[in-house]
């Protein structure tokens, strides 16, 4: 069974205090891994596509990373605009749909 | 560009109430997503439309809910006999490739 696990599930940073998120998956051919951002009250915003293992891509503070069994989101020197929630979501063999995991929620405080 | 749209933004009906909800992709995107989110929960796949394909039903929860996706655009959510347990947070998201872009979603509350 297709299944993806995020952790932790909230972290606080204090504002420049850089730390990963993690996201770990089981998925027949994977066709994709994506990391998306989700603010309250708002739909997931697109972050990256990784496709595979060594993969690497950058954005301003964030850094995802692929390997065969988990990826990394890299948050260097945050800033209080990168609270949000983090989402990570697979997308394998035939299928259409992404499997998503639950999340973490990052607060980063001034 | 303009991005997926959702109508309406909230809706607050009574258990035992029909609701639809609308979802307008971006200009151009063949495939079309539905997905829910509760409270707590991860996003949970619904349904799938592709180009003129049938669509793939698979994540429905159960009979009481439908979609259809008309002209292969605009494509309407339907909850029949709403339950309480429905209450969460309906995305839509619309695909061109590999890449879903979500809309900001309809926050459905069952009374």
């Amino acid at each position: 069974e297709d299944q993806v696990t995020q952790s932790p599930e909230a972290l606080r940073l204090q504002e420049g205090e850089s730390s990963s998120l993690n996201c770990s998956y089981t998925v027949s051919g994977l066709r994709g891994l994506f990391w998306y951002r989700q603010d309250p009250g708002k739909g997931p915003e697109f972050l990256f596509t990784l496709y595979s293992a060594g993969e690497e891509k950058e954005k301003e503070r964030l850094k995802a990373t692929l390997t065969k069994k988990e990826s990394f989101l890299h948050i260097t020197a945050p800033k209080p605009e990168d609270s949000a929630t983090y989402l990570c979501a697979v997308r394998g063999g035939s299928q259409g749909n992404l499997i998503f995991g639950k999340g973490t929620k990052l607060s980063v405080k001034p | 560009g303009a991005g997926v749209s959702q109508s309406p933004s909230n809706k607050v009906t009574e258990k035992g109430k029909d609701v639809e909800l609308r979802c307008d992709p971006i200009s151009g995107h063949t495939a079309l997503y539905w997905y829910r989110q509760s409270l707590g929960q991860g996003l949970e796949f619904l349904i799938y439309f592709q180009g003129n394909s049938a669509p793939d039903k698979s994540g429905l929860p159960s009979d009481r809910f439908s979609a259809e996706r008309t002209g292969g655009s605009v494509s309407t959510l339907t909850i029949q006999r709403t339950q309480q347990e429905d209450s969460a947070v309906y995305l839509c998201a619309s695909s061109l490739g590999e890449t879903q872009y979500f809309g900001p979603g309809t926050r459905l509350l069952v009374l």
